[in-house]
C-alpha cells in the first residue's frame, strides 16, 4: 500500500459543530503532517507528528486539535471553527521526521474540502 | 529565512512543446528539493525529489535539475500533453529550524490541444 487516504472527502459544518478529519497510511512512515491550503495558495504546515508524538505546532489555534492514536492514523478534531477556516486540509507522511537527513519524500493524501458555515 | 519563488505564475503552451518551470530559493543549505503536481481541488502528487548532493533526477518525460550554489531548480517537461495541465509546486527542506517543507507559490500550466 503506497498511498495516504483521507476521510471524508468533503465536510460542511456549522460554527458550533464538532467534527473530525481522518488520515491513514500503511507505508510504515513514522512522520505524519497536517497542512491547510487556501485557494490558489501553497499548503501551510499546521502540525507534525514524529514517532506518534507532536513535534511541531505552527501556532495553530486551539480550535484545531490533532491526535495520533497509532503510527498509521492521524486525526484532526475540529471545534468552534470560523468561516475563514474553510479550506482544503491535506495530510502527508514521510518515512522519517522532517529534520532527518537523506531521502525523505513527503506523500500527500487527496485532502478534505472543509466548508464552515 | 528561506524563501522559494516560482516564475512564471502561469504558463500556456501548445501540445507537444517542451517546457521549463523555474524554482529559486534564497538559502542554499537544503537537504532536498521536491517537485509536486496538484490538480484543481486535489492533493499533491510527488513528481521528483532531488537530494542536495544530486544534480538531477528523471522520471519519464520529466527531468528536474538542482544547482544549489545558485539557488535554482528547473523542471523540464518533454513533449507536453493536455493531461500535464496542473499547478506545479516546488518545495525545499532544510536542516535549519524545524526542517519543514518551504513551498513556492506554484506555476499553473495549461497545455492546449
Amino acid at each position: 500500500d503506497t498511498e495516504v487516504t483521507q476521510t471524508p472527502k468533503h465536510l460542511v459544518m456549522g460554527m458550533t459543530n464538532k467534527k473530525s478529519l481522518k488520515c491513514e497510511q500503511h507505508m510504515g512512515h513514522r512522520a505524519m503532517y497536517w497542512y491547510k491550503q487556501k485557494a490558489k495558495k501553497p499548503p501551510e504546515l499546521m502540525f507534525v507528528y514524529s514517532y506518534e508524538k507532536l513535534s511541531i505546532n505552527e501556532s495553530v489555534p486551539s480550535r484545531f486539535s490533532p491526535e495520533c492514536p497509532n503510527s498509521s492514523l492521524l486525526n484532526l478534531h475540529l471545534h468552534a471553527l470560523q468561516p475563514e477556516d474553510s479550506a482544503l486540509y491535506l495530510c502527508a507522511s514521510s518515512l522519517r521526521p522532517p529534520l532527518a537527513e537523506g531521502h525523505n519524500e513527503q506523500f500527500f493524501g487527496p485532502g478534505t474540502r472543509l466548508t464552515v458555515l | 529565512k528561506q524563501e522559494v519563488t516560482q516564475i512564471p505564475a502561469a504558463l500556456s503552451v501548445p501540445e507537444g512543446e517542451n517546457l521549463v518551470l523555474n524554482c529559486s530559493f534564497t538559502d542554499s543549505a537544503i537537504y532536498n528539493l521536491q517537485w509536486f503536481r496538484q490538480d484543481p481541488g486535489k492533493g499533491l502528487t510527488s513528481l521528483l525529489l532531488i537530494q542536495s548532493s544530486q544534480r538531477e533526477q528523471t522520471s519519464g518525460r520529466l527531468n528536474a535539475s538542482l544547482d544549489k550554489s545558485s539557488g535554482r531548480s528547473t523542471l523540464y517537461i518533454a513533449a507536453s500533453q493536455p493531461g500535464d495541465s496542473a499547478t506545479y509546486l516546488c518545495a525545499v527542506r532544510g536542516p535549519i529550524g524545524t526542517g519543514k517543507l518551504i513551498f513556492g507559490q506554484g506555476t499553473t500550466l495549461q497545455v492546449k490541444p
